[in-house]
């Protein structure tokens, strides 16, 4: 089955304790993102990749780091965690030149305190 | 800045109506308008989607209206039925040159809910 898994689903923190969100896709895309979606925001792109070792900001990256070893994961890593970074994250992948159709994971919730 | 704007925040409508999510943007280098459909608990996931020399797009009961001159596109969905209600996200694509960015821009999302 053609899927985007994220992992955990749900994470409690405090502030300050570096975590790691992962991601990975098995549909050989080339594109990855990670987004974040608040209430009366929508979804903003924190980070995307374009291939392996290939990163670049998206709207909303201060705060975050990724990483692109393998094609297949994208790891969302924030290395000291803020209240303000509570939210509900999203990593998608995509096939090159099919950017509206974007395949979305399950979810994060983070809730940081 | 908001790029893409959608309305209402949310819509409550009775089976069988034909609610409708209106959404506007400013940027002409937009080249797709997708709209996403989400479930509580799940990511989004694309419904239909529209290109901008397309006027009209329609899959099932599910039909995108788009009005170039006016910047603007709209989903309407025929018969609606219990089952449709969730989150649906207007969303506005960026053509990469040179292989950069294929970004979605959001709207902020209708929250429809559809009565017995």
């Amino acid at each position: 089955e053609a899927q985007v898994t994220q992992n955990p689903r749900y994470l409690i923190t405090v502030t300050g304790k570096k975590l790691t969100v992962t991601c990975s896709q098995n549909m050989n895309h080339e594109y990855m993102s990670w987004y974040r979606q608040d209430p009366g925001l929508g979804l903003r792109q924190i980070y995307y990749s374009m291939n392996v070792e290939v990163t670049d900001k998206g709207d909303v990256p201060e705060g975050y780091k990724v990483s692109r070893k393998e094609k297949r994961n994208f790891p969302l890593i924030l290395e000291s965690p803020s209240p303000n970074q509570t939210s509900l994250y999203f990593c998608a992948s995509q096939r090159a030149g099919r950017g509206y159709e974007q395949y979305f994971g399950p979810g994060t919730r983070l809730t940081v305190t | 800045q908001q790029q893409v704007k959608q309305s209402p925040q949310s819509l409550i409508v009775q089976k069988g109506g034909i609610p409708i999510i209106n959404c506007a943007y400013e940027n002409t280098a937009f080249d797709y308008f997708p709209w996403y459909q989400q479930f509580p608990g799940k990511g989004p996931a694309l419904l239909i989607a529209i290109r901008p020399d397309v006027s009209e797009k329609k899959e099932g009961r599910f039909t995108i209206s788009f009005n170039k001159s006016a910047k603007q596109f709209s989903l309407h969905i025929m018969d609606s039925q219990p089952g449709d209600s969730a989150t649906y996200f207007c969303a506005a694509s960026t053509k990469a040159a040179n292989f950069g960015n294929e970004k979605l821009t959001f709207g902020t999302g209708t929250r429809l809910t559809i009565i017995p």
